[in-house]
């Protein structure tokens, strides 16, 4: 199956610096990648569908000025979280579809904000 | 919204099998029914899928009733790295999100 790697695994800033996440696709071509967030004892929300060489799709209530997704080629998307602040700490978590085939999931990066 | 209910939570003991429950009274025709896992402060992952069917891999059975309402994901031999949140999820053959709902919380115990 596909093979996701997701970078980094965990990282803590401080409030009002930007972080970015990458998401690869290892062994193959991915047109489309996902990007969910997940907060302590909740299930994953979908934030946005990164489709390559055109802009993200995002889900209604995030906002796309905040959560820069690029997906410049077709093995990486990267997620940006600008100005981040102590609200935008939580489990950020890629995906990568294949068609009809199963997704398959990034191991997640926890992100701090102090 | 998820299109799913799950029990919350259950528990097995180890070694015996552990049956995971799933309604999903409204799913259509073109929707596949998928299972994944997620061990705590990991990414999840999948474990089956099916449309009719029921299905079988080295990691499970998925039984589908033939009313496709509802679906049942066997572990057959539990153990404790079974341990995890479980998500079914009803997904559109033609789309690819995939919408979590709160899932079922699995504890294996010795």
């Amino acid at each position: 199956g596909a093979v996701v790697s997701q970078h980094p695994s965990w990282v803590i800033c401080k409030s009002g610096t930007s972080v970015k996440i990458e998401c690869r696709s290892l062994d193959f071509q991915a047109t489309t990648m996902f990007w969910y967030r997940q907060f302590p004892k909740q299930s994953l929300m979908l934030m946005a569908t990164s489709n390559e060489g055109s802009k993200a799709t995002y889900e209604q209530g995030v906002e796309k000025d905040k959560f820069l997704i690029n997906h410049a080629s077709l093995t990486l998307s990267t997620l940006t979280v600008t100005s981040a602040h102590p609200e935008d700490s939580s489990f950020y978590i890629c995906s990568v579809g294949n068609g009809d085939k199963p997704q398959h999931f990034g191991d997640g990066t926890r992100l701090s904000i102090l | 919204d998820a299109k799913t209910t799950q029990p919350p939570s259950m528990d097995c003991a180890e070694g015996r099998a552990a049956n995971l429950p799933c309604n999903h009274s409204t799913i259509s025709g073109n929707e596949y029914v998928y299972w994944y896992r997620q061990i705590h402060s990991q990414g999840p992952q999948y474990i089956i899928h099916g449309l009719k069917n029921n299905e079988t891999n080295e990691m499970a059975s998925l039984i589908i009733t033939e009313d496709r309402k509802s679906s049942t994901l066997i572990l057959p031999h539990a153990t404790l790295r079974d341990t995890a949140v479980y998500y079914c999820i009803v997904r559109d053959q033609g789309a690819q999100k995939l919408v979590f709902g709160q899932g079922t919380r699995l504890t294996i115990n010795p």
